[in-house]
């Protein structure tokens, strides 16, 4: 298996703050990378996508890649009590093969 | 996008049976990807299947304890095979995009073995 890593949490943030999310992986040759919200007993939701360096921007989301040090984030602006979930970070190698981490539990508190 | 069915939703099996689980995608696809996802735990890969050759496992995975058939671009099932205990978990298919710009999964199968 390729190695994506997170910080498991549980991570917890009062309402209206900033989330932060990271994740490392193992492989250069990675090609794509992305973030997914799973809510208690659902699949797995795509939310985000990132492939070159630098900041990319979609709502109160904006995903970070970092490929010399093999690192992507996620930060969640104004968090609401309805992003609670297990944020997922996925790694796309050499086609439609997707590699997930462990997740990060988010509570966000009213 | 794809709309993947994947049946059942969940059972509860005896142990030392097996189960197979089915999905069917609304479009036709070239990899079909099975993934466990253990209580608690994130997914992981179990394999990869192709139409018209053997699917591709990943390592801790073999092929006489999760046998997976790919008849066509649109169906795929996976048996989970001598069931244990170890064996309850959640059980996705998964189908990506021609860009592998995104993976869609099924609804999932919630398996938990007696």
């Amino acid at each position: 298996q390729k190695e994506v890593e997170q910080n498991s949490g549980p991570l917890s943030v009062p309402e209206g703050a900033i989330a932060s999310l990271n994740c490392t992986y193992s492989d250069r040759g990675s090609q794509s990378f992305f973030w997914y919200r799973q809510y208690s007993g659902k699949s797995p939701e795509l939310i985000m996508s990132i492939y070159s360096n630098g900041d990319k921007e979609d709502g109160r989301f904006t995903a970070q890649l970092n490929k010399a040090s093999q690192y992507v984030s996620l930060l969640i602006r104004d968090s609401q009590p309805s992003d609670s979930a297990t944020y997922l970070c996925a790694v796309n190698f050499y086609g439609n093969q997707f590699y997930f981490g462990t997740g990060t539990s988010l509570t966000v508190i009213p | 996008s794809a709309v993947i069915s994947q049946k059942p939703s969940r059972d509860i099996c005896q142990r030392g049976t097996s189960l197979t689980i089915q999905c069917q995608v609304d479009s036709q696809v070239t990899m079909m990807f099975w993934y466990r996802q253990q209580p608690g735990q994130s997914l992981t890969l179990i394999a990869t299947a192709n139409q018209g050759s053997e699917a591709t496992y990943e390592s801790g995975f073999v092929i006489d304890k999760f046998p997976i058939s790919r008849p066509n671009l649109t169906f795929s099932t996976l048996t989970v095979s001598n069931m244990s205990p170890e064996d309850s978990s959640i059980y996705l298919c998964s189908v990506g995009d021609r860009g592998g710009t995104e993976a869609f999964f099924g609804q999932g199968t919630r398996l938990t073995v007696v």
